[in-house]
């Protein structure tokens, strides 16, 4: 079975860009969240998406968003780039449902580079 | 407030037992996780304890919970060079928010 799987695995862009970061859940998971991983901070949660609804959002941005399509994948998209974007963007997924608890299973991430 | 802290490394070597610390101040805690991230890797998810064990075993894994003090351990029996990661201790809150609070992670080295 395979996993979660994030495109692209790099991504170099400059300041003001506008980045897109894709997430396909492992199948049959329905919920899809977004982390940051950047230097020295450790993981900070930024959204979860269940059956195509924002759930919950962390403490970012509105420069932050993202969605989910009818088939689960999702997207994170990051308008106007700052150097401080620059970090590991891990997306996990995990069976769905809006209440309790569900392990969620991380992919292996999209480094962004901002130049 | 939410809060988890973990100490930042720790070495051993291969065939002896590991044991990684992590505590958390929030009380309404009500699952915690350990993950692993080797280099260049996403997180693996290693186990997970509900707060109304004491203890959970899985082969050569032992977590340890103690509410009181809110602390978490993770014990690693026989550990090999392919232990060698970073360990990440994360906590959820009952209800509908589904956002795991992380320790900054223990790199576990493992020396032959």
């Amino acid at each position: 079975e395979a996993g979660v799987t994030q495109s692209p695995t790099h991504l170099i862009k400059t300041r003001g860009q506008q980045a897109t970061l894709r997430c396909s859940p492992i199948s049959g998971h329905t919920s899809v969240y977004w982390y940051q991983q950047a230097l020295g901070l450790g993981l900070q949660f930024l959204l979860w998406y269940d059956e195509g609804e924002e759930r919950n959002r962390g403490n970012f941005p509105p420069r932050f968003s993202g969605r989910q399509f009818p088939n689960y994948s999702s997207e994170l998209n990051v308008n106007a780039l700052e150097l401080e974007d620059s970090a590991l963007y891990l997306c996990a997924s995990s069976l769905g449902g809006t209440g309790g608890h569900q392990p969620q299973h991380f992919g292996d991430g999209t480094r962004l580079s901002i130049l | 407030g939410e809060d988890v802290e973990q100490s930042l490394f720790l070495s051993v070597r291969e065939g002896d037992s590991s044991v990684i610390n992590c505590t958390y101040t929030d009380s309404s805690s009500t699952y915690l996780y350990w993950y692993k991230q080797e280099p260049g890797a996403g997180l693996q998810l290693l186990t997970y304890i509900f707060s109304n064990m004491d203890m959970k075993q899985d082969q050569r894994l032992t977590v340890l919970l103690n509410k009181k003090d809110k602390h978490l351990s993770l014990r690693i029996a026989d550990t090999q060079t392919g232990d060698s990661a970073i360990y990440f201790c994360a906590e959820s809150h009952a209800g509908n928010n589904r956002k795991l609070i992380w320790g900054l992670g223990t790199s576990l080295a493992v020396n032959p």
